[in-house]
């Protein structure tokens, strides 16, 4: 069984510039989650989706971050314009609906400069 | 809001056993996980314990759950070198959100 697919793996930008992440979850996984991985610390959620709709997104900066899930399959994480404060790994997960476990893919890892 | 806890650091002798401790704060979590991450991966789930369980064993892995006083231990017996990682707690409450704790780095010294 494929994993969940991240690209691209490293990306390097400089401030106010925009980029942007993908994520392809396992095949048949209804919900796909977002989370950001700051150096040293546990990941926090930005977003949740079950499909093709957001189940919870409270902890996503709305002023420079977006996100879609666009036919409930693969999802893309937008930042615009980015700070020097969202360096970070970028986690994307999926999970079957109504199953305790979240498979990870292997992180964007993000440096702004 | 919910906030786990874990301490920072562990180093154990190779042989001997890990002992990871988190404490958590949401009383409605339904289930608690142990993730493992090596250096440049991605988080692999190790074992969960539902909420209404004290103990689960699986091989070489034991997870305690004290509901009571919301603390879950994970113990690695003869840990290996294999086993050094950054381990991280989460529970998983309300709308099947995942809340982590900041990560415990185990060191198995040979």
């Amino acid at each position: 069984e494929a994993g969940v697919a991240q690209s691209p793996r490293y990306k390097i930008i400089e401030k106010r510039q925009s980029v942007a992440f993908w994520c392809n979850p396992i095949s048949g996984h209804a919900t796909l989650y977002w989370y950001q991985q700051i150096l040293g610390q546990g990941p926090k959620l930005l977003i949740q989706f079950q499909n093709n709709g957001v189940v919870d997104d409270s902890q996503l900066p709305k002023d420079r971050f977006s996100a879609e899930r666009l036919k409930g399959v693969d999802s893309t994480l937008k930042i615009q314009p980015a700070k020097l404060e969202d360096s970070a790994v970028y986690l994307c997960a999926s999970s079957e609906q109504g199953v305790t476990e979240a498979f990870f893919g292997q992180g964007t890892r993000l440096t702004v400069v | 809001g919910e906030d786990v806890e874990q301490s920072l650091f562990l180093s154990v002798r190779e042989g001997d056993s890990s002992v990871i401790n988190c404490t958590y704060t949401d009383s409605s979590s339904t289930y608690l996980y142990w993730y493992k991450q090596e250096p440049g991966a991605g988080l692999q789930l190790l074992t969960y314990i539902f909420s209404n369980m004290d103990m689960k064993q699986d091989q070489r892995l034991t997870v305690l759950l004290n509901k009571k006083d919301k603390h879950l231990s994970l113990r690695i017996a003869d840990t290996q070198t294999g086993d050094s990682a950054i381990y991280f707690c989460a529970e998983k409450g309300a709308g099947n959100m995942l809340t982590f704790g900041g990560g415990t780095r185990l060191m198995v010294k040979p």
